[in-house]
């Protein structure tokens, strides 16, 4: 069975720094792109951006371009979303799907960043 | 930067039809997009249920199908059912250094 279970809730300070995860499992993980998704409270789907843990080819969306990086570990079939300095507006749900096609989703990672 | 338009929001009479789209600010909407449609309910992640313009995955109602239509994707949903009403949102795949682009969102009331 295909899973992707991501990391759980994390609360953070503005100007923390964070990494969330998503584990992928019952599939060849090296085979398929990762993708990250946001959700702000309230809104609709933003896609951010995309891995293949097969050779680490990454590709961002222009919005979070510099916001953001995303990694993979193959060792251990987890892909990453981290910030080097958290604001209060990237408080929101995070999401991995997996892509090409994309089919599977992660149940979600709320980040909530508040002083 | 390209911008993905669906309609804010549409209602539709238990057992009946209706047709939700995704239009692109760049043009028409292709095969070369490979358009998806996703479906989400309050507080769940989102579901898959249609990729490549009109393939489903197996976990994809009968009732809901996709095309191409005037220029846009579409997804039609007939036979409309109560547990049908949620959020829909398709995506778009684009060339170059922004692969995908999501839509702004369908809110569709089962009424």
């Amino acid at each position: 069975e295909v899973q992707l279970v991501q990391s759980g809730a994390e609360v953070k300070k503005p100007g923390e720094s964070l990494k969330i995860s998503c584990k992928g499992s019952g599939y060849s993980f090296t085979s398929y792109w990762i993708g990250w998704v946001r959700q702000m409270p309230g809104k609709g789907l933003e896609w951010m951006g995309i891995i293949y843990p097969g050779d680490s080819d990454t590709r961002y969306s222009p919005s979070f371009q510099g916001q953001v990086t995303i990694s993979a570990d193959k060792s251990i079939s987890t892909a990453y979303l981290q910030w080097s300095s958290l604001k209060a507006s990237d408080t929101a749900m995070y999401y991995c799907a997996r892509f090409s096609p994309c089919d599977y989703w992660g149940q979600g990672t709320l980040v909530t960043v508040s002083s | 930067q390209a911008v993905v338009t669906q309609e804010p929001s549409l209602t539709v009479s238990p057992g009946g039809t209706v047709t939700l789209t995704c239009g692109s600010s760049t043009g028409a909407v292709t095969s070369g997009h490979y358009p998806y449609w996703f479906q989400q309910k309050p507080g769940q992640a989102p579901r898959t249920l249609i990729y490549d313009t009109s393939n489903k995955h197996s976990w994809t109602p009968a009732r809901f199908s996709g095309s191409l239509l005037g220029g846009k994707a579409a997804l039609t949903l007939s036979g409309a059912q109560p547990e049908d009403e949620a959020e829909y949102y398709c995506l778009l795949s684009y060339s170059g250094a922004r692969p995908y682009v999501f839509g702004t969102g369908t809110k569709v009331t089962v009424l």
